[in-house]
């Protein structure tokens, strides 16, 4: 089983949809939760940190279920600049690890 | 601020040649990160430096591959000899502390190596 696992996709929505990405990790010792997001042919970028608490920026809502080692991304009123690669990464010690990314492509 | 930067954006080079590339953190980041990226087995980590010494080198994949960090602002990565296997996008990244301290890693533009 690999430590981040993420649906592949693509998720194909139109503009406006609401659209939401899963995530499950392994190691129960998790200790942060990120978003990234990467564009074709970029580097990957940090679209959010993700709290205990769950937290929400703009449109963008993250939640984390411990007891479950799950964590999620909402994306509210989608925008065609949305589409892109959504990467969940868990951190533990010193270490980050990436899921293998979810693909959104928001359509006109 | 300048972000990370890596060298060269892209390289092309034939089987057998030996291939270096470049990076310089965000001052004042204690970690560094290089991963490699491709189609078929996504993003991978290759080695991480915490204040220029090599912590976990775990994800090198063979001999071939050989990392150094001889400065604070400064890391290599080197294949040699390359094989067209090594084809893919190397990224380089840089955090101010450790990931279960929640700190967030921002990468580099990239290289894209093509080994023909």
């Amino acid at each position: 089983r690999k430590e981040v696992e993420q649906d592949p996709g693509p998720f194909n929505v139109p503009e406006g949809a609401t659209v939401a990405f899963n995530c499950t990790y392994s190691n129960s010792a998790s200790q942060s939760f990120f978003w990234y997001r990467q564009d074709c042919r970029k580097e990957p970028k940090l679209l959010m940190s993700v709290y205990s608490s769950g937290n929400e920026d703009g449109r963008f809502t993250a939640q984390l279920n411990r007891a479950s080692q799950y964590i999620s991304l909402l994306i509210r009123d989608s925008k065609l600049s949305d589409s892109a690669t959504y990467l969940c990464v868990v951190g533990y010690g010193q270490n980050f690890v990436f899921g293998p990314g979810t693909r959104l492509s928001v359509l006109p | 601020d300048a972000g990370v930067i890596q060298s060269p954006r892209h390289e092309v080079t034939e089987m057998g040649q030996e291939v270096t590339l470049r990076c310089k953190p965000i001052s004042g980041h204690d970690y560094l990160f290089w991963y490699r990226q491709t189609m078929m087995r996504g993003l991978e980590l290759l080695i991480y430096f915490n204040n220029n010494v090599p912590i976990d080198d775990s994800g090198m994949p063979e001999d071939r591959f050989s990392a150094k960090m001889p400065n604070a602002s400064f890391s290599t990565l080197k294949i040699q000899p390359s094989e067209p296997r090594d084809s893919a996008v190397y990224f380089c990244a840089s955090s101010l502390g450790p990931a279960g301290l929640s700190y967030e890693q921002y990468f580099g533009p990239g290289t894209r190596l093509t080994v023909t």
